[in-house]
């Protein structure tokens, strides 16, 4: 059955440093896998899918994910982080036309 | 186009109370879901619908929860009677057949006191 893994439940960088959120899946079949971002008392918004085209995908407010089969990864990253990016950000995939959520990763910045 | 819309946005009752939530799809959105996030965690599936028929329930406590889709549009879910561990946020989503992309209302906050 496919579910996902995140990897750090809280993880706080500076302003202007790299973000790196991980991801881990486990899939029987090649998965479609989402990462979305959920600031304080807001439902959920998309950042970014995989739908097995590309291996790199570029989403949305500069945030990017790789698809590494050979590592059941599809971390996300951003290359400078902002204060706005503070948030939680959830890894999921989709199962029977279902998204799994993994537990999430807080995000903080530091100034 | 119009986004997922859901509500109330906030409620507040007593244990052993009841409770409805409201979730207006995108237009055209045949499947609909509905989600408990709790405090900490990930949003775990509750129930999914395709057109007005039930999908999926296997995640919802039918003891006390019930949902409803009529006429395959709109959806309620309902909670009775509240305990004190579904304190939690309700969130609707709905998606276009085969197209994965699923959109996410903002959410009902349901706390139990």
């Amino acid at each position: 059955a496919q579910s996902v893994t995140q990897l750090g439940s809280h993880v706080s960088v500076s302003e202007g440093a790299l973000v790196l959120l991980r991801c881990n899946y486990s899939s029987s079949v090649p998965p479609y896998l989402f990462w979305y971002v959920q600031y304080p008392n807001q439902g959920l918004q998309l950042l970014l899918k995989y739908t097995s085209a590309a291996t790199l995908v570029k989403g949305i407010n500069g945030f990017e994910a790789e698809f590494k089969k050979s590592e059941t990864s599809f971390h996300l990253t951003k290359p400078s982080a902002h204060m706005s990016d503070a948030a939680e950000y959830f890894c999921a995939v989709t199962r029977s036309s279902k998204i799994i959520f993994g537990s999430g990763t807080r995000l903080s910045i530091r100034p | 186009e119009a986004g997922v819309a859901q509500s109330p946005r906030y409620k507040i009752i007593e244990k052993r109370q009841s409770v409805a939530f409201w979730c207006n799809p995108i237009s055209g959105h045949a499947t609909l879901y509905w989600y408990q996030q709790i405090l900490g965690q990930g949003p775990k599936l509750l129930i999914q619908f395709q057109n007005n028929g039930v999908v999926d329930d296997s995640q919802l406590p039918k003891d006390r929860f019930s949902a409803e889709r009529l006429k395959g549009v709109d959806s309620t879910l309902k909670i009775q009677p509240a305990k004190l561990e579904d304190s939690a946020v309700y969130l609707c989503a709905s998606s276009s057949e085969g197209n994965y992309g699923y959109t996410f209302g903002s959410g009902t906050r349901l706390t139990v006191v």
